[in-house]
């Protein structure tokens, strides 16, 4: 079974402020690496899906790293807004049609 | 178009009772997926489905859950009897490359809630 880990299991920020979070997974097994949003009561939302090293994705105030290398990205959320608050999952495609996911950085933005 | 549809959104049940929930994927996409999200853990993989054979089954609870997509659309997940444990947030999701190496990306559904008392 596949590990992928994600810090903080939480995070409390005021708003304005600005965020990251880490996903770490096994390089060896990698193929793709998918940033999802989920917000309560709602489907998880794509964010990003990143394959190469050095990939930087960007949507809005918010972006993602990929280093495949080291087995590590980062999502970042530069002025948080009380609409960010959600669940971001990150999680890891091997190319073998199932996906693992981590157990997900929940953010509550303080207006 | 239209979205990964499940129901119902919301469950409760004595544990030991039966509880079947429904899904039915985006049209065309020939993989199914059914998770499991326990309170402060990721979701994770109970079944898999490629159209209507199981890919992936590893983490199902056998004694107690079983899962069918008979002709390779909808889908249903069956717990039978129900444990406390089993309260969680099921999730449906469908994708649609067919072939290995390739990039899934995967469309949920809302979930249903399940709360076993």
């Amino acid at each position: 079974i596949l590990n992928v880990e994600q810090s903080p299991q939480s995070l409390h920020v005021q708003e304005g402020d600005s965020t990251n979070f880490t996903c770490s997974f096994p390089s060896s097994n990698f193929y793709a690496l998918h940033w999802y949003r989920w917000e309560t009561a709602k489907s998880p939302e794509a964010l990003f899906v990143m394959t190469l090293n050095g990939d930087e994705k960007k949507k809005g105030r918010i972006s993602a790293t990929l280093n495949t290398k080291e087995g590590y990205s980062y999502l970042y959320i530069k002025g948080s807004q009380p609409e960010d608050s959600a669940t971001y999952l990150c999680v890891l495609d091997t190319g073998r049609r199932a996906l693992t996911f981590g157990s997900g950085t929940r953010l509550q933005v303080q207006p | 178009e239209a979205g990964v549809a499940q129901s119902p959104r919301y469950k409760i049940i004595e544990k030991r009772q039966s509880v079947a929930f429904w899904c039915n994927p985006i049209s065309g996409h020939a993989t199914l997926y059914w998770y499991q999200q326990i309170l402060g853990q990721g979701p994770k993989l109970l079944i898999q489905f490629q159209n209507n054979g199981v890919v992936d089954d590893s983490q199902l609870p056998k004694d107690r859950f079983s899962a069918e997509r008979l002709k390779g659309v909808d889908s249903t997940l069956k717990i039978q009897p129900a444990k406390l444990e089993d309260s969680a947030v099921y999730l449906c999701a469908s994708s649609f490359p067919l072939r290995q190496g390739l990039i899934t990306e995967a469309f949920f559904g809302q979930g249903t809630r399940l709360t076993v008392v």
